[in-house]
C-alpha cells in the first residue's frame, strides 16, 4: 500500500516551545486530514486540507497542503501539556476508490 | 449527536479463539471503516463498507471479515486468532465512502 513518511517520529520539548512536523509522501494527495490521538483513545480530527497551498488554521494548530500535493505540514504554536499525544497524517490518493492512508505518527512530549 | 461508538472496549481471548467487534457509526454516516493499529505498524487499513457492500479491503488474510448492516452498524470478525492479532481495532464512520472519517475510541483486543 502507500506509504506516508512522517517525521519526526518523537518530539519532547517544553511548554510554550512551538512544533512543527510533515508528512510525505512519493504519491499526489487529494486531502490531507490531521488527527490526534491521546493514549487509549481514537484519533481525532483536527484540521481538514482539500487544496494544494491551502493554509488552515485551528486555534494554536496551522497545516498546509504542500503546493506539490504530496506533502502536509502541521504546526502548533505555544505548545500546552494537553498537546500531548500522537499526531497522524492521513493522505487520500486519487483514483484508489478515495481509500485513506495514514502515517505512522509523531509522538509529541510537552515538558511543563 | 453521539460520536462512533465500539463495543465492547476491551477483550482478552486465547489463540484459536473467534472474536466479534462493533461499531455504530454517527447517526447519519453509511460508510465504516475499520483499521488496526498497532506500535509496530501505525494505523493499517482492514476494509469499508458502504450501504451493506464491501467497497474497498486492505491486505489481511481472510481470517479478517466484516459486514455492515441496514442501519450501517458494522461488525468485523476474526477467526483463528493468532498472538499478532492483538491490537487496537479503529472503526471510523463517514457519511459516505471518501469523506472525512471519525473514529471511534476503538477496541483493545489481546490474544493470549
Amino acid at each position: 500500500g502507500q506509504q506516508l513518511n512522517q517525521s519526526p517520529q518523537s518530539m519532547f520539548i517544553q511548554e510554550g516551545e512551538d512544533v512543527s512536523m510533515n508528512c510525505t509522501s512519493s504519491s499526489i494527495f487529494n486531502t490531507w486530514l490531521w488527527y490526534k490521538q491521546d493514549p487509549g483513545e481514537g484519533p481525532v480530527l483536527l484540521i481538514a486540507l482539500y487544496k494544494a497551498g491551502e493554509l488552515t488554521s485551528n486555534g494554536r494548530l496551522t497545516a498546509q497542503f504542500g503546493i506539490t500535493r504530496k506533502d502536509s505540514f502541521l504546526n502548533i504554536s505555544a505548545s500546552i501539556p494537553s498537546d500531548v499525544g500522537i499526531y497522524f497524517c492521513a493522505g487520500q490518493l486519487l483514483g484508489t476508490g478515495n481509500q485513506f492512508y495514514f502515517g505512522t505518527g509523531t509522538s509529541l512530549t510537552v515538558i511543563p | 449527536k453521539a460520536g462512533v461508538t465500539q463495543t465492547p472496549r476491551y477483550l482478552i481471548k486465547t489463540r484459536g479463539q473467534q472474536v466479534t467487534l462493533s461499531c455504530s457509526p454517527i447517526s447519519g454516516h453509511r460508510s465504516v471503516s475499520w483499521y488496526q493499529q498497532t506500535p509496530g505498524q501505525g494505523l493499517q487499513f482492514l476494509f469499508e463498507y458502504f450501504s451493506e457492500t464491501q467497497r474497498n479491503k486492505g491486505n489481511f488474510p481472510g481470517r479478517f471479515s466484516g459486514r455492515q448492516f441496514s442501519n450501517s452498524r458494522s461488525e468485523m470478525n476474526v477467526s483463528t486468532l493468532e498472538l499478532g492479532d492483538s491490537a487496537l481495532y479503529l472503526c471510523a464512520s463517514s457519511l459516505a465512502s471518501g469523506n472525512i472519517q471519525y473514529f471511534g475510541a476503538g477496541t483493545r483486543l489481546s490474544v493470549l
